[in-house]
């Protein structure tokens, strides 16, 4: 069974500019996460998404972050324009239905912004 | 508010001997734990969680944890560490809040150094 992924594992670009990460969730898999850690720091909850529908976005940090799950699968995290303060590492998660089961965590994107 | 304290940034061991890493929580009503992994370049993995029953949790890889409700703590233990097991470790509470749902809150992580 493939794991989580997530596209880029790095990027880095300048403020100002526009960044797009993905994530494709364990097939079959409803509850989608995101998550980001600033400079070695906790990891903070951004949103989550139960199929394509958001559930819970309380953690985006402001409106130039957008999140999408088109049809319930794969996702995307936009960040538009990316400011420094922006850098971190985003990780993605996903999980089955049932509330008390454990996320299974991508990779990350190591994203930089100059 | 929710909160999860991971005291220590980094823990230093020996290979063969004991690891404790430690994790206190501060959230409302019955806490749902979960401790994860980090390796290198990968993602976190899961290693153990603690909903209910049995305070003593046994995971992955000989891991276990130890949840203690007057202390508000979730330890992970080792009896006999190894080098692989240097890693970056993160505590982790549901939010109780998160309407049945499991948004996680995050310790800022321990990183563990097993010498040989």
């Amino acid at each position: 069974e493939a794991g989580v992924t997530q596209f880029p594992s790095h990027s880095v670009i300048e403020k100002g500019q526009t960044v797009t990460l993905r994530c494709d969730p364990i097939s079959g898999h409803d509850n989608l996460y995101w998550y980001r850690r600033v400079m070695g720091k906790e990891i903070k909850f951004l949103l989550h998404f139960v199929k394509e529908s958001k559930q819970d976005e309380s953690g985006m940090p402001n409106n130039r972050f957008l999140a999408e799950r088109t049809g319930g699968t794969y996702s995307t995290l936009k960040v538009q324009p990316a400011e420094l303060e922006d850098s971190g590492v985003y990780f993605c998660a996903s999980s089955q239905v049932t509330a008390v089961n454990e996320q299974f965590f991508g990779p990350g994107t190591r994203l930089t912004v100059l | 508010a929710q909160s999860v304290a991971q005291p220590e940034d980094q823990v230093n061991v020996a290979e063969g001997n004991p690891l404790t890493v430690k994790c206190t929580y501060s959230v409302s009503g019955n806490p749902y734990l979960f401790w994860y992994v980090q390796y290198p370049n990968r993602g976190l993995q899961f290693l153990l969680k603690y909903i209910t029953g049995d305070n003593l949790v046994k995971g992955s890889y000989g891991f276990e944890a130890e949840f203690n409700k007057s202390q508000t703590s979730f330890h992970l233990k080792k009896p006999s560490a190894l080098v692989s097991d240097s890693a970056l470790y993160f505590c982790a509470v549901r939010d109780p809040f998160s309407g049945g749902y499991n948004k996680l809150i995050f310790g800022a992580g321990t990183r563990l150094a097993v010498h040989p």
